[in-house]
């Protein structure tokens, strides 16, 4: 069955690093989504995709924040100077039409020190 | 106000019985999903069951069922016959749809932490 990967599993870095998070979304699935779960908390939204453009982005999604699709298969996240408070899983997300199911991936979980 | 409320933080139940973890949801918007997922120790998100709401019934998948009340807001999980293996954190989460781009957040509750005891 197809599935959302991610990679890697787990990142540590030191506070003011970039990282970046990689996602393979589910082949035919064209809407993509990141989350972020801060330990012992909710899962939130950070930003949606769509045909190469952020489709929303809540507050967290600020300018040290940025997706890109760099070729047809991988959708990425990428943190330009990390702080502390971004510590958390990332997840990736993908659907195939906009109103369908979004199916997650493993999660990256970020230490930042 | 919440968008989705999880009021039970921690369940207990005994193997083999069946149980309902809660969910109320808050929303304007006439056309909306409701989702729950689980997520067990090592922290993957998993699909479990879908509702819309203009579904006239409601949701079964296996031994999930969803036990949708528009009028009260509500989106219950039902799990029966539980096992071992269903002792993980529960979410449940609505999308809203609200624009035209189709691509809606999912918004999540806070979550009820299942323990099955054998």
């Amino acid at each position: 069955e197809p599935e959302v990967t991610q990679t890697p599993s787990h990142q540590v870095t030191q506070m003011g690093q970039e990282v970046i998070l990689r996602c393979v979304p589910i082949s035919n699935h064209l809407y993509f989504y990141w989350y972020r779960q801060i330990l012992g908390q909710k899962v939130e939204f950070l930003v949606s995709f769509y045909n190469n453009e952020i489709s929303e982005k809540s507050e967290i999604f600020d300018d040290q924040f940025s997706v890109e699709r760099p070729d047809g298969s991988n959708f990425t996240l990428k943190i330009r100077s990390t702080k502390l408070e971004d510590s958390a899983m990332y997840f990736c997300a993908s659907s195939e039409m906009g109103l369908e199911t979004q199916y997650f991936g493993p999660g990256t979980r970020l230490l930042v020190l | 106000a919440q968008k989705i409320t999880q009021t039970q933080p921690g369940m207990f139940v005994q193997e083999k019985e069946a149980v309902t973890l809660d969910c109320t949801y808050d929303t304007s918007d006439p056309s909306y999903g409701l989702f729950w997922y689980k997520q067990p120790s090592s922290g993957e998100m998993i699909f479990l069951i879908y509702q819309g709401s203009y579904d006239q019934q409601n949701a079964t998948e296996g031994r999930y069922s969803l036990n949708f009340q528009k009028a009260r807001k509500s989106a219950n999980l039902v799990i029966s016959a539980s096992q071992l293996g269903d002792s993980a954190m529960y979410f449940c989460a609505m999308r809203e749809d609200i624009s035209n781009f189709g691509n809606e957040k999912l918004t999540f509750g806070t979550g009820t932490r299942l323990t099955i005891i054998p």
